[in-house]
């Protein structure tokens, strides 16, 4: 079946760049996501990429994919403390009923 | 006003005792999803509908039933809870255009 997965944990200094990277299993995703969780909060969409694409890229957020490889990463440039957070991983199919999400990945920043 | 609203935000309870945690959503979506998160697992589906009359089991719906009253509503029960239901439950709906999912605030259970 479907699956994704990721690293659990990432520890970065502040003002470094954090790269948390995730794999996939469906080659029919048509959609891939990166969702944040602050604590005590739902996730939030943090950015999305077409399976048609390889980069995309928005303020500090760069999202590369790598369609063969069935990677998918998230960078974030000069990562601020307010950054720390649960980053999810997730994939879902034009047509499809559900999201398939990873188990997220822990980002620690350490001013 | 938030999009996803959940109650009770937190709630403790007995191991045995039937519990109902409620979503409302003024997102207008049709798709409505329940989730469970626990630490290292993620989230997991345990049941989604994609209108009043189309409800549908998810990967772990063992022990949970659901009810979709309205279009804005979507209710999950716990029949007789048991310690291992402890967990963050997330209400969410999805957007039939990038198929983005909005997720309530969460509903921290604890069964004892």
């Amino acid at each position: 079946g479907e699956d994704v997965e990721q690293s659990l944990f990432l520890s970065v200094r502040e003002g470094d760049s954090s790269v948390i990277n995730c794999t996939y299993t469906d080659s029919s995703s048509t959609y891939l996501y990166w969702y944040k969780q602050e604590p005590g909060a739902g996730l939030q969409l943090l950015t999305y990429i077409f399976s048609n694409m390889d980069m995309k890229q928005d303020q500090r957020l760069t999202v590369l994919l790598n369609k063969k490889d069935k990677h998918l990463s998230l960078r974030i440039a000069d990562t601020q403390t307010g950054d720390s957070a649960i980053y999810f991983c997730a994939e879902a199919n034009t047509g499809g009923f559900k999201t398939i999400f990873g188990a997220g990945t822990r980002l620690f920043v350490k001013a | 006003d938030a999009d996803v609203t959940q109650t009770p935000r937190n709630r403790i309870t007995k191991t045995g005792k039937r519990i109902m945690l409620e979503c409302s959503q003024t997102k207008g979506h049709d798709r409505m999803y329940w989730y469970r998160q626990d630490p290292g697992l993620g989230l997991r589906l345990i049941y989604y509908s994609f209108d009043v009359k189309d409800i549908n089991k998810g990967e772990i719906s063992d022990g949970y039933s659901v009810s979709r009253q309205a279009q804005a509503k979507f209710s999950l029960s716990l029949e007789s809870a048991i310690p291992n239901q402890t967990a963050l439950y997330f209400c969410a709906t999805r957007d039939s255009t990038y198929n983005e999912q909005f997720f309530g605030p969460g509903t921290r259970l604890t069964v004892l």
